[in-house]
């Protein structure tokens, strides 16, 4: 059964750049691996998607190794407002969507 | 504001009780889902609509029922429910059903506690 593996949490400091790392070994060949950030009081919102190598846009870069079977989303200079939780999501080929359980983020001063 | 709306957005009650959620998307998109968020695991689908049909439904216990009049709205019917049904109950929204590329859009979500 496809599972998604992230850390449950981290700290970083602003202005630093954080890497979240989510293992996802079975992936399958058409699945597109997909990060949402999520606050208190809100639905998950999208950050970014791929499906290899590196993806990068106004907010964040998606690394994914030749093998697939993990990502890394990458914030660079975060600041406290990306005090979030970040979920990755495998999947969207078979009609399954794998959810990560989150790893919770705490940006300090 | 990502043009899905969840209403109400707290709702206490009683096991005996019969209540409704209502989602509206004003996004044009084809897809529906309702995914149920409880602390620290992961989201579980629980229905998927495409084009008002229902496509999936995820081993959800009888005492949830969804309905989807139209492509815009959609609810979730709730009697009987169990005190661990307590949860976020988030609705979502994509142009296409589960599509590796397409975005989900996702309401606020409903507090759900069940007493």
């Amino acid at each position: 059964l496809a599972k998604t593996t992230q850390p449950i949490s981290m700290d970083s400091y602003e202005g630093q750049e954080v890497n979240i790392t989510c293992s996802h070994n079975n992936i399958a060949t058409n699945d597109y691996i997909t990060w949402y950030q999520q606050f208190p009081s809100q639905g998950p919102r999208f950050i970014i998607q791929g499906y290899k190598t590196k993806v990068t846009n106004e907010v964040a870069s998606l690394f994914i190794p030749a093998d697939r079977k993990s990502s890394t989303l990458s914030l660079p200079r975060v600041s406290l407002s990306d005090t979030a939780v970040y979920y990755c999501l495998v999947g969207g080929s078979n009609y399954q969507l794998i959810w990560g359980a989150g790893t919770k983020l705490i940006i300090k001063p | 504001e990502t043009g899905v709306t969840q209403t109400p957005r707290h709702l206490v009650m009683g096991m005996t009780n019969k209540k409704s959620l209502k989602c509206e998307q004003h996004l044009g998109h084809n897809a529906m889902y309702w995914y149920k968020q409880s602390a620290k695991k992961p989201l579980e689908l629980m229905f998927v609509y495409n084009f008002k049909e229902q496509t999936e439904n995820n081993s959800v216990p009888s005492r949830f029922s969804p309905e989807c009049p139209n492509s815009s709205h959609l609810f979730l019917h709730l009697h009987t429910l169990q005190p661990e049904d307590s949860a976020l109950y988030l609705c979502a929204s994509s142009l296409k059903e589960r599509v590796s590329t397409d975005t989900q859009y996702f309401g606020p979500g409903t507090r759900l506690t069940v007493l």
